[in-house]
């Protein structure tokens, strides 16, 4: 399961109010990732990181932000959530020496926002 | 820009009958190409992936999927299904970067006895 551990796993919120979820990995793999999964729209990258406070954009990134102050710890906020972020989060992480950069996927966070 | 389709959203098929899951992807240089499959409740599992060489790629649980570069297509593919193949499948292409994953919006498949 490439050490991969979110929490919570599963959290109820209000509109409005900020939200944190933890990604937490074991094996100090440079890049990880932080994906929405929404019914007919797949996985979506909404940040990634390749290093230490090294982050990045994804195709979804309009209001989340992330930190990574730890090579194990990759923190996705939500400053404000809204409904239409109510979603389950995946974090990921990519493996490094090899050539084809595989992911490997954590358990997931059930987000709702009411 | 890359992008994957995943032609079906939903495969209902009965048990021990063959499968195909469609996928087709656009993408401007090379390829490497990937299947995830999810089971209720469940992250991401990797089923199988295409780097190069053989464009038919061999897969945990009986899984194969054909890469064809003239129609731009990673179709997967089982042979007899089994009531445990019930799950969401994936596609999925990295980008050139060789850092980011772009995924298809999945297909349910369910198998029924």
């Amino acid at each position: 399961d490439a050490g991969i551990t979110q929490s919570p796993r599963h959290k109820v919120t209000e509109t409005g109010t900020p939200v944190t979820l933890r990604c937490h990995q074991t094996e100090n793999h440079r890049y990880m990732y932080w994906y929405r999964q929404d019914p007919g729209h797949g996985l979506r990258l909404i940040h990634y990181s390749y290093g230490v406070k090294d982050t990045d954009k994804g195709e979804v990134s309009d209001g989340y932000s992330v930190s990574r102050s730890k090579t194990e710890d990759f923190l996705l906020t939500l400053e404000s959530a809204t409904s239409s972020q109510t979603s389950v989060y995946f974090c990921a992480i990519r493996t490094s020496g090899t050539s084809y950069n595989e992911q490997f996927f954590g358990p997931g966070t059930r987000l709702t926002v009411l | 820009a890359q992008s994957v389709t995943q032609l079906d959203s939903q495969v209902p098929v009965f048990e021990e009958a063959p499968v195909e899951l469609r996928c087709n992807y656009s993408s401007s240089v090379s390829v490497y190409l990937f299947w995830y499959v999810q089971y209720p409740n469940q992250g991401l599992q990797l089923l199988l992936k295409y780097l190069s060489g053989s464009t038919l790629v061999k897969g945990i649980n009986g899984f194969e999927a054909e890469f064809n570069k003239s129609q731009t297509s990673f179709h997967l593919r089982k042979p007899s299904v089994h009531i445990s193949d019930t799950a969401e499948y994936f596609c999925a292409v990295l980008n050139n970067a060789g850092n980011m994953l772009t995924f298809g919006g999945g297909t349910r498949l369910m198998v029924k006895p």
